[in-house]
C-alpha cells in the first residue's frame, strides 16, 4: 500500500530552527516533493529531492534516505511568515502523479 | 498575471445540480491534475492528463468527469453534487520535460447544500 506520515501539527518560536519529519512507504520511488501551503492558498512548491543527502535553499533545506523511506524539512530563523502547513509528497514509479501526505501545520510564536 | 487560473473561485450549490470547475494555464504545460483537498486528509488526485488525447482517473475519481478541450485548459465536472464533495478543488500542470514539479492553482472552494 501507500502510506506517507508526517505530524500534524508543530509550534517553533520566531528565530528558532524546526524540523519535519515525513516517512514513507510506497509502491515505487522516484522523488520526494515539499510544498508550503499558507491556510486557504494554493501548495507552492520548496525542494525535491531523488538522490540521498541534503540539499540547501536559502533558509529551507530538506534531507532524503531512500533506503529508510525518510525525509525531513529543516527550516532555519523562523519567520511568523513561516506559519504554515508543510506538505510531504512522493512521487511512485516512472510517472507524474504525487500522492500527498496529510500535512504539518508549523505555527510560528514571537 | 497568474500562471494557473481557477474558476469560480467560490461556488456555492445545491445537491443533484451539475457544475463545472474550469482550470486555464498559461505555462505552456502538457500536464494536467485536479485535486481535492479536505481537512485531515491531504490532496486527493481525482483526473490527471499528460496531453490533449490521454485522461486517467486518479485514486478519487467516482463522481466526477474531466474534458481536456485544449493543452491550456482542463475542466472537472460534477454531474449530480452531493454534500460530501464540500471541498477546496485545486488544479495543477507540470511539463514532461522540465521535470516532475507540480504548480498549483489558487483553488476554488466548492460548498454543496
Amino acid at each position: 500500500g501507500q502510506n506517507i506520515d508526517q505530524p500534524t501539527e508543530m509550534t517553533a518560536t520566531e528565530g528558532a530552527i524546526v524540523q519535519i519529519n515525513c516517512t514513507y512507504q510506497t509502491s515505487g520511488f522516484n522523488g520526494l516533493f515539499w510544498y508550503q501551503q499558507h491556510a486557504g492558498e494554493a501548495p507552492t512548491f520548496l525542494s525535491y529531492n531523488v538522490l540521498d543527502g541534503l540539499e540547501e535553499k536559502g533558509r529551507f533545506s530538506s534531507f532524503l534516505s531512500r533506503s529508510k523511506g525518510y525525509s525531513y524539512l529543516l527550516l532555519k530563523e523562523l519567520q511568523m511568515k513561516d506559519s504554515a502547513s508543510y506538505l510531504c509528497a512522493v512521487r511512485g514509479g516512472n510517472t507524474d502523479k504525487l500522492i500527498f501526505g496529510t500535512g504539518t501545520r508549523l505555527q510560528v510564536f514571537p | 498575471d497568474a500562471d494557473v487560473t481557477q474558476t469560480p473561485r467560490n461556488r456555492i450549490t445545491k445537491t443533484g445540480k451539475r457544475i463545472m470547475l474550469e482550470c486555464s494555464q498559461t505555462k505552456g504545460h502538457d500536464r494536467m491534475y485536479w485535486y481535492r483537498q479536505d481537512p485531515g486528509l491531504g490532496l486527493r488526485l481525482i483526473y490527471y492528463s499528460f496531453d490533449v488525447k490521454d485522461i486517467n482517473k486518479g485514486e478519487i475519481s467516482d463522481g466526477y468527469s474531466v474534458s481536456r478541450q485544449a493543452q491550456a485548459k482542463f475542466s472537472l465536472s460534477l454531474e449530480s453534487a452531493i454534500p460530501n464533495q464540500t471541498a477546496l478543488y485545486f488544479c495543477a500542470t507540470s511539463d514532461f520535460l522540465g521535470g516532475p514539479t507540480q504548480y498549483f492553482g489558487p483553488g476554488t472552494r466548492l460548498l454543496v447544500l
